[in-house]
């Protein structure tokens, strides 16, 4: 089946520095990713829906300047968190469609912890 | 819009017991319907699927049928065990796009 991956797994940060989150496809092309982002025990939210080779499209209210993203390659997206704050502390999750298919296949996520 | 509205939990049941956790959704069109697991500090599982009316999806002892006069797509599993404790997230897809919208998950403590 269709696999997904994310690292780092998790990752603590001082505030004020920036946190790189990777999102990769393993066994397939991935033309579409998406990034979520879930608190404790909530439901995921669409953070942006990422397109490989142009900009990502962003959900009202998530500032594209904070969060960037960037899908260079048709296995690899990344989910920049610039200038972290504790507030941004979440757990950050990333699927990808398998093309001509409209199921999404999520990653195993990233807790990211701002000091 | 589209929108997903399942039970709210938490859930507490014993070995053995019947499981039912509510979703019903809405949507222009046809959507897929999914029901995804998540074990703690996991990332999301898919655990069963329905892309049309009165499709059956079915896995590891889990169904949920997909019935458009009612716009629902309930969980059910007939004997639970204490391995099936996480939180079951319904969702849905519209047939014409990407966009992935998913209830407000349900809390599932099976125990011994």
């Amino acid at each position: 089946g269709a696999v997904v991956s994310q690292h780092p797994s998790w990752v603590i940060c001082k505030s004020g520095t920036s946190v790189k989150i990777e999102c990769r496809s393993l066994d397939f092309q991935a033309t579409t990713m998406f990034w979520y982002r879930q608190f404790p025990k909530q439901s995921l939210m669409l953070m942006a829906t990422s397109n490989e080779g142009s900009k990502a499209t962003y959900e009202q209210g998530v500032e594209k300047d904070k969060f960037l993203i960037n899908h260079a390659s048709l296995t690899l997206s990344t989910l920049t968190v610039t200038s972290a704050h504790p507030e941004d502390s979440s757990f950050y999750i990333c699927s990808a469609r398998v093309p001509g298919n409209n199921e999404q296949f999520f990653g195993p996520g990233t807790r990211l912890t701002v000091l | 819009g589209n929108s997903v509205t399942q039970m709210e939990g938490p859930v507490t049941l014993s070995e053995e017991a019947f499981l039912t956790i509510n979703c019903t959704y809405t949507a222009t069109g046809y959507p897929s319907l999914f029901w995804y697991v998540q074990y703690p500090g996991e990332g999301l599982q898919l655990l069963l699927k329905a892309t049309k009316a009165d499709d059956k999806g079915s896995n590891k002892g889990f169904e949920a049928t997909y019935r458009k006069e009612t716009t629902s797509f309930h969980l059910e599993k007939g004997s639970v065990q204490v391995s099936d404790s996480a939180v079951y997230f319904c969702a849905l897809t519209p047939y014409n796009n990407n966009d992935m919208r998913f209830g407000a998950g349900t809390r599932l403590t099976v125990k011994p």
